[in-house]
């Protein structure tokens, strides 16, 4: 079975801090995807990327940046936790979807909480 | 922008009865739908997927109907069980190179015993 795994499962932080919420998969994905889910609004993308060093913004990238340095792995960085930027954060990996196969597998979500 | 939604916020079933979970899309060019679902603490699990090119594909217990005349998703789910009990959402890709998951707002099903 494909296994996403995100780093923390609750963080807890303050205003301004720098955050980084890591992600990694295991089944040689090619593609890496950052989800932010709030109650009543679903989930909004934040970032993806499609290949090594390579970046893409969803519908929600302001505050956020991302980094994918390694193929498994993908970072999501806040610079300057602001306390709108509280909320359950999902990292997902699709294999290719040049191949067809774009369904995405998700990690458990990382709860921040920004204070 | 394109956005996916889903009819009801809640449904509330009984165990045994069949569940019916609505989607509409409005992208006409979306050309692969999936359904998640998603039990409390956890990430979405991919339940079932259908391509534009057909109209209904089964999984076990599961059915999802794509009508795209009147773009529109659902999921059917056979004699409902508590386990079943989650957030269930709807997604789409755009027919489009680089495209991402789009998502629904989510149905939360309830099943009662």
């Amino acid at each position: 079975d494909v296994k996403v795994t995100q780093s923390s499962r609750y963080l807890v932080k303050r205003t301004g801090e720098k955050v980084f919420l890591e992600c990694v998969q295991d089944m040689d994905h090619e593609n890496m995807f950052w989800y932010r889910q709030d109650p009543g609004l679903g989930l909004r993308l934040i970032y993806f990327s499609y290949d090594v060093k390579m970046k893409e913004k969803g519908d929600i990238p302001e505050g956020y940046s991302v980094s994918r340095e390694k193929k498994e792995r993908f970072s999501l960085i806040l610079e300057s936790a602001s306390t709108n930027q509280t909320s359950m954060y999902l990292c997902a990996s699709s294999l290719d979807r040049r191949q067809g196969e774009e369904k995405l597998f998700f990690g458990s979500g990382t709860q921040l909480s920004v204070l | 922008g394109e956005s996916v939604g889903l009819h009801l916020p809640t449904l509330s079933v009984q165990e045994g009865d069949n569940s019916i979970i609505n989607c509409a899309y409005s992208n006409s060019a979306s050309d692969y739908f999936i359904w998640y679902k998603q039990e409390s603490g956890k990430g979405p699990q991919f339940i079932i997927d259908i391509r534009s090119n057909m109209d209904k594909r089964q999984g076990q217990r599961v059915t999802v109907l794509l009508n795209k005349t009147v773009k529109h998703l659902s999921l059917q789910i056979a004699a409902t069980q508590p386990g079943d009990s989650a957030v269930y959402f709807c997604a789409e890709i755009p027919n489009q190179a680089g495209t991402a998951l789009i998502f629904g707002k989510g149905t939360t099903l309830s099943v009662s015993s």
